[in-house]
């Protein structure tokens, strides 16, 4: 069975301080998505990245970053000078690439870690 | 705004009764998935629909159920509430293919069972 573990539940910055968000994962599949979601406190869920469990290039999208390591099953995210605007929900899933009957391609979250910016 | 779109918004209802809540899924995707948010068991997924016919099945209860329509647009029917049904619950679609492709959230249904 798969499973995602964001073992931090809260984190508290101060403005223009870099946070990482861990993200470990466990699946028996060789093929497998990596997602990343927002969710602000207005309640919805924004995607933020997929990444494909054959491509461990880290990406970089403006603030905004990810560090892919098969080896420990992490995939985590870094925002760098954080701001208030970046005060969410944020949620690690996992899919598998191959059709499963039980699950189909059902995203398995993690429990999320809220991270509060302040001023 | 992700091209998806779910009403209601929110949902006040007693326990007993039964709702349905509605989800568009974005210009051609094929796939509608329902997950449920709650408290206790974060978020859960429930169903899958592909095309119209179901293609898998989570911890979904028995006195839920869904469907898809042609038009593509699918419901959730959930019966029988009870105060533990109380949830943010979210429609997402992907596609067009049967595969794990992004799958874009609607803005969800706050269902409240009193």
């Amino acid at each position: 069975a798969q499973k995602v573990t964001q073992a931090q539940t809260e984190i508290s910055v101060v403005e223009k301080e870099d946070v990482t968000l861990d993200c470990v994962y466990e699946t028996r599949d060789t093929t497998y998505y990596l997602f990343w979601y927002k969710q602000p406190p207005s309640g919805e869920l924004v995607f933020l990245i997929r990444r494909n469990s054959f491509d461990e290039q880290n990406e970089i999208s403006g603030r905004y970053s990810w560090n892919f390591q098969k080896s420990t099953s992490s995939f985590n995210f870094t925002i760098t000078a954080s701001q208030v605007v970046d005060s969410a929900v944020y949620f690690c899933a996992l899919s598998e690439a191959t059709l499963n009957s039980n699950s189909g391609y059902a995203l398995n979250f993690g429990k999320g870690t809220s991270l509060l910016v302040t001023p | 705004d992700s091209g998806v779109t779910q009403t209601p918004k929110h949902l006040i209802t007693a326990t007993g009764q039964r709702v349905t809540l509605r989800c568009s899924p974005r210009s051609g995707d094929l796939s509608v998935y329902w997950y449920q948010q709650s408290l206790d068991q974060g978020l859960q997924f429930l169903i899958q629909y592909y095309n119209g016919e179901e293609r898998a099945k989570g911890n979904i209860l028995e006195r839920f159920s869904a469907q898809q329509f042609p038009d593509l647009h699918s419901e959730l029917n959930l019966s029988s509430l009870e105060l533990g049904d109380s949830a943010l619950y979210f429609c997402a679609s992907s596609g067009p293919t049967l595969s794990s492709d992004t799958q874009y959230f609607g803005p969800g249904t706050r269902l409240t069972v009193l």
